[in-house]
């Protein structure tokens, strides 16, 4: 099994709808994320979270919202999904140094 | 201006050659990912630096923190190099944040 699971692998969903997109890992990491990645732009921030109580705003939060239920679960929400949330996204886990990151497998979502 | 700027955008290489791609920063960074992300998405860590030089196979990532420059060379280059290489400033231990370069995409053809 993956260090780091992604759900779904991919998603096609309609404007206005909600989604979540799940992420768990198994690194016992404290600090998870959720990166976008957009064509010809680096990953971008949206939220991290260093434990069940500490959850913080990345560089584009808005229009998103995270759970994270427990040490090794951390979801990211779409509350109501718009064209250009289309992207891949990506959770990641970090075990601070001198362990580095591990990124899931990413999630593809389309809006329509 | 992207604070973190990669160079080549894009790279062909013939088997066997040589690679070298380029990084260069203008934030105060504690440490430098370089990231390798394959076609069907995923992205894998491979090395993690904040001084000199480490090497892992083929592949040897070197660091200059005065001038704010990395580099990430990869000898005798093989088919399965393709891929997208993303290097990422790691902004501060405390927080574990990275800023991401946009990335370059390398085809290695036998």
């Amino acid at each position: 099994d993956a260090d780091v699971t992604q759900t779904p692998r991919n998603r096609i969903t309609k404007t206005g709808k909600r989604i979540m997109l799940e992420c768990s890992q198994t690194k016992g990491h404290d600090r998870m994320y959720w990166y976008r990645q957009d064509p010809g732009l680096g990953l971008r921030l949206i939220y991290y979270s260093f434990d069940v109580k500490d959850i913080n705003k990345g560089e584009i939060s808005d229009g998103y919202s995270v759970s994270r239920q427990a040490q090794a679960k951390f979801s990211l929400s779409l509350e109501s999904a718009i064209p250009n949330q289309t992207a891949l996204y990506f959770c990641a886990t970090s075990g601070g140094r001198p362990y580095g990151y591990t990124f899931g497998s990413g999630t593809r979502l389309t809006v329509v | 201006k992207n604070e973190v700027e990669q160079s080549p955008q894009n790279l062909t290489a013939q088997e066997g050659e040589f690679i070298t791609i380029n990084c260069s920063y203008s934030v105060g960074i504690s440490a430098l990912h370089w990231l390798q992300q394959h076609p069907g998405g995923g992205i894998v860590s491979l090395f993690m630096l904040s001084s000199g030089k480490k090497k892992h196979g083929r592949l040897i990532a070197t660091i200059n923190i005065q001038e704010k420059h990395s580099s990430l060379h990869i000898t005798a280059s093989h088919p399965r190099d393709s891929a997208v290489y993303i290097c990422a400033g790691l902004l501060s231990y405390n927080t574990d944040k990275l800023i991401f370069g946009t990335g370059t995409r390398l085809q290695v053809f036998p």
